[in-house]
């Protein structure tokens, strides 16, 4: 059974550039989040999502950040324009709404270098 | 203040000791509470779940929790050097808030 899938596994890019990181949840799991993890702040949440709705968007740090989810089985988090302090790892987890515990199941992450 | 404390460490102990990672948080009305662990270059894995006040146990894991002083602890015994990595705890009421986490070292 595939986990959480995500792409890509590395990037680097230059300051001011778009930077978009793709998400596949695992199947029948209709809660998605974005994470970020740096050394200083840990992990921290940055949206997430039931039945594809964005649910709580609060923890994105502004507006060059967006996400979205078309579909069940997809998501995407876009940075325009990227940042030197937005080098981060970024993770992608879903779990099943219903499970008041949020048990969530993580990715690998995204290391993005912002140069 | 953030809602989920926890020493970033690191810890380093020998193999075979007893392990205690522990947190604190700030919000009462948080019910679940979570132990995740990260090995380098991977994502967080849930590791032990527990529910309101008291222990769990899972072969060398233990969790506790006491609410009345809203701490979280995870006790890992006969420590392995497959178990460093890094330990964080994690409690939610709608959304799940993660402690800095914990860096674990068991040398041989």
């Amino acid at each position: 059974d595939a986990g959480v899938i995500q792409s890509p596994r590395h990037e680097v890019t230059e300051m001011g550039q778009e930077v978009t990181l793709r998400c596949k949840p695992i199947s029948g799991h209709n809660s998605l989040f974005w994470y970020r993890q740096t050394m200083m702040r840990g992990l921290e949440l940055l949206i997430y999502f039931n039945n594809n709705v964005p649910i709580d968007d609060s923890g994105m740090p502004e507006d060059r950040f967006s996400a979205k989810m078309p579909n069940a089985s997809f998501s995407t988090l876009k940075i325009q324009p990227s940042e030197p302090r937005d080098s981060a790892v970024y993770f992608c987890a879903s779990s099943l709404a219903r499970d008041r515990g949020q048990k969530l199941f993580f990715g690998s992450g995204t290391q993005l270098s912002v140069l | 203040q953030k809602e989920v404390e926890q020493d970033p460490g690191p810890l380093s102990v020998p193999e075979g000791a007893i392990v205690s990672l522990n947190c604190t948080y700030s919000n009462s009305a948080f019910q679940y509470f979570m132990w995740y662990r990260q090995y380098s270059r991977k994502g967080p894995e849930l590791l032990m779940y527990t529910y309101s006040s008291g222990n769990k146990e899972d072969g060398r894991f233990t969790a506790q929790v006491d609410k009345s002083s809203k701490y979280i602890s995870l006790f890992i015994r006969d420590s392995q050097p497959s178990d460093s990595a890094t330990y964080l705890c994690a409690s939610n009421t709608g959304k799940l808030i993660f402690g800095q986490g914990t860096t674990l070292q068991v040398k041989p």
